[in-house]
């Protein structure tokens, strides 16, 4: 079964510093996703990437996040200057066709942990 | 602003007992996707329910989304501890491409 495949599983960083997310999304998915999961809360949506360009951001994705997908498979999240709060779990998501209807698949997460 | 409420948001039952867990939401939704996930892992998609109305079995989960796409409810069958996790409700925020998601039910099975 295709699966969207995330890297590194476990991330530590000082704060300050600058992190990469990354991601291999489904080869056929069009939709790309990252949200992000604070230890025992809701799983929050941070952005929505189609057709190489951003087409959603929620208000958590500040100008210290950025996304690209430098080659056609990759598809990253860039966080600039690190904070406490942002330790979480960062999922990366996609969709085929119709994102309403087709639900998403996600990868397994990275636990970054900003110290 | 739309919301997705779950309940209970937590439930323990012995092996073998039926539970039935609730997504709600004052706001109508395209579709409603359920989803489990287990520590240290991401979710993953049990469902997609899209008419109002719409009953879909998956082995011992029944999933109905109802009349007035506003709700949807999860009936496991005779639990088994494999079932144990963290129960999440998603849908389309209206005309957007972003997906909400509901507050979750963590459910433990025990055998």
């Amino acid at each position: 079964e295709p699966e969207v495949t995330q890297t590194p599983s476990h991330q530590v960083t000082q704060m300050g510093q600058e992190v990469i997310l990354r991601c291999v999304p489904i080869s056929n998915h069009l939709y790309f996703y990252w949200y992000r999961q604070i230890l025992g809360q809701k799983v929050e949506f941070l952005v929505s990437f189609y057709n190489n360009e951003i087409s959603e951001k929620s208000e958590i994705f500040d100008d210290q996040f950025s996304v690209e997908r430098p080659d056609g498979s990759n598809f990253t999240l860039k966080i600039r200057s690190t904070k406490l709060e942002d330790s979480a779990m960062y999922f990366c998501a996609s969709s085929g066709e119709t994102y309403t209807n087709y639900g998403y698949t996600f990868g397994s997460g990275t636990r970054l942990t900003v110290v | 602003t739309q919301l997705l409420e779950q309940s209970p948001q937590f439930l323990s039952i012995q092996e073998g007992e039926n539970l039935t867990v609730y997504c709600n939401s004052s706001s109508v939704f395209s579709s409603l996707q359920w989803y489990r996930q287990e520590p240290g892992e991401g979710p993953v998609l049990l469902v997609t329910v899209v008419t109002g109305g719409e009953v879909k079995k998956l082995k011992r989960l029944t999933f109905q989304f109802g009349d007035a796409r506003k709700d949807s409810s999860l009936h496991i069958t005779a639990a088994q501890p494999g079932d144990t996790g963290l129960y999440l409700c998603a849908g389309p925020f209206s005309g957007t491409y972003k997906y909400i998601f509901g507050t979750g039910t963590r459910l433990k099975v025990l055998a």
